[in-house]
């Protein structure tokens, strides 16, 4: 049973426009929540989250929302850059030693 | 970056064979990770240790074990290799109270 699923296999967004990433989950214990990019033959680099007390969290051109009633997050990307071309992963944890991660979703920015 | 290296970056083995991966830290982390990533999987959480000696298992742990005699080494070890373990190889760590993990380069085992 997948606790943390993103749908959305792959995403293609032009320069410039807004990317959107969406993750669901099915544990109502999961009190935060991650997202991490992946480019190829690299690891997985931490880029945003938020605590479950919160709905919404910016970093820079980063904007992470939770809707805790819908247990849904997205990650939005302003303006979209080709250096954000890679894999996003979501995941989620209820407590401090274990992460929940989705199965990603392939973002390409194109000119 | 946080200091976190994977040896070997790359591996080719055969089916049968025991295969040992070996994560270094240099950020005196308490947690350490192994991680698998597949395609259609995402990243699956194989075993994870909270001090050293003390390891527990993950979502995907049948056919690995694991050991840390240091804070700073954990290794995972495939007693016999098959070929649905072929994968990338991802360790992770974190501090005691935190949530982030950061993640190391990954190793690509193929077991052949």
């Amino acid at each position: 049973d997948q606790q943390v699923k993103q749908n959305s296999p792959s995403l293609s967004v032009q320069e410039g426009r807004i990317s959107i990433l969406n993750c669901d989950y099915t544990n109502s214990m999961f009190d935060y929540f991650l997202w991490y990019k992946k480019y190829p033959a690299e690891g997985p680099t931490f880029l945003i989250s938020i605590s479950s007390i919160k709905d919404k969290n910016e970093d820079g051109r980063f904007t992470v929302f939770l809707n805790k009633s819908a247990k849904h997050l997205s990650l939005h990307i302003v303006p979209s850059q080709p250096g954000d071309s890679a894999v996003y992963f979501c995941a989620a944890s209820f407590n401090t030693d274990k992460l929940i991660f989705g199965t990603g979703t392939r973002l390409q920015v194109f000119p | 970056d946080a200091g976190i290296t994977q040896s070997p970056r790359h591996k080719v083995t055969e089916t049968g064979t025991p295969v040992t991966l070996r994560c270094h830290q240099t950020e005196n982390h308490r947690y350490m990770y192994w991680y698998r990533q597949d395609p259609g999987h995402g990243l699956r959480l194989i075993h994870y240790s909270y001090g050293v000696k003390d390891t527990d298992k993950g979502e995907v742990s049948d056919g690995y074990s694991v050991s840390r005699s240091k804070t700073e080494d954990f290794l995972l070890t495939l007693e016999s290799a098959t070929s649905s373990q072929t994968s990338v190889y991802f360790c992770a760590i974190s501090g005691q109270s935190t949530y982030e993990q950061y993640f190391g380069p990954g190793t690509r085992l193929t077991v052949t």
